[in-house]
């Protein structure tokens, strides 16, 4: 079963900080993974989307990496900003099919 | 472009009565999503339209719902009849294409069945 797991379930950083969520994945074969970004109250946002050739892809602050042998994918958000509290979902896609699995999502915090 | 457009924004509805959530994608998008997000199970995909023709509904928890997409401007998304456990809230994405495209995602509806 294609699963996607996210740690941690939550954070709380300091503005300023950095921060790093993880993200594992079993889906097979693989497609891309994007990572999105959820204020409180509205719909995802993508912050990245990398295919299995990209192992480092930024937006900003926001850099995402994928490693597609070890199927894990990290997002670190630098020197955080109070608007960087949100949830962070992990969303893998299937090349078989159009299929994605979401992760539960990681909810930081960022605190003045 | 102003982006996904749902409607209504907020819905609070009697068990037993019917519920239609509508979503209008972007224009030039072939492709059209409706999630269903709730704090025990997070997003899930409910059904996928590719040029207006519902590909996949195995996400439809049941028979009470169901999806049509009349014209690649307009899709709805209907509850009947509607249970308190179908409380949640719903988006509507569109994309280019598949999942290998971008989807944008709209506002949401957050729907409470009481």
């Amino acid at each position: 079963k294609n699963q996607v797991e996210q740690s941690p379930q939550s954070l709380i950083i300091l503005e300023g900080k950095n921060c790093t969520l993880q993200c594992n994945y079993t889906v097979s074969p693989f497609s891309n993974l994007r990572w999105y970004k959820q204020d409180t109250g509205r719909g995802p946002v993508s912050l990245t989307i990398m295919t299995f050739s990209e192992n480092t892809k930024s937006n900003g602050r926001y850099t995402a990496t994928l490693d597609a042998d070890t199927k894990q994918s990290s997002l670190h958000i630098t020197a955080s900003q109070l608007s960087d509290s949100a949830s962070y979902i992990c969303v893998v896609s299937c090349s078989n099919d159009y299929k994605l699995s979401f992760g539960a999502g990681t909810t930081v915090t960022v605190r003045a | 472009d102003a982006g996904v457009i749902q409607s209504p924004r907020h819905e609070v509805t009697e068990m037993g009565q019917e519920v239609t959530l509508r979503c209008k994608p972007i224009s030039g998008h072939n492709s059209l999503f409706w999630y269903r997000q709730t704090m025990m199970r997070g997003l899930e995909l409910l059904i996928y339209f590719n040029n207006n023709v519902p590909i996949d509904d195995s996400g439809m928890p049941e028979d009470r719902f169901s999806a049509k997409m009349p014209n690649a401007s307009f899709s709805t998304l209907k509850i009947q009849p509607s249970e308190p456990r179908d409380s949640a809230v719903y988006f509507c994405a569109s994309s280019l294409g598949r999942t290998e495209y971008e989807q944008y995602f709209g506002p949401g509806t957050r729907l409470t069945v009481t």
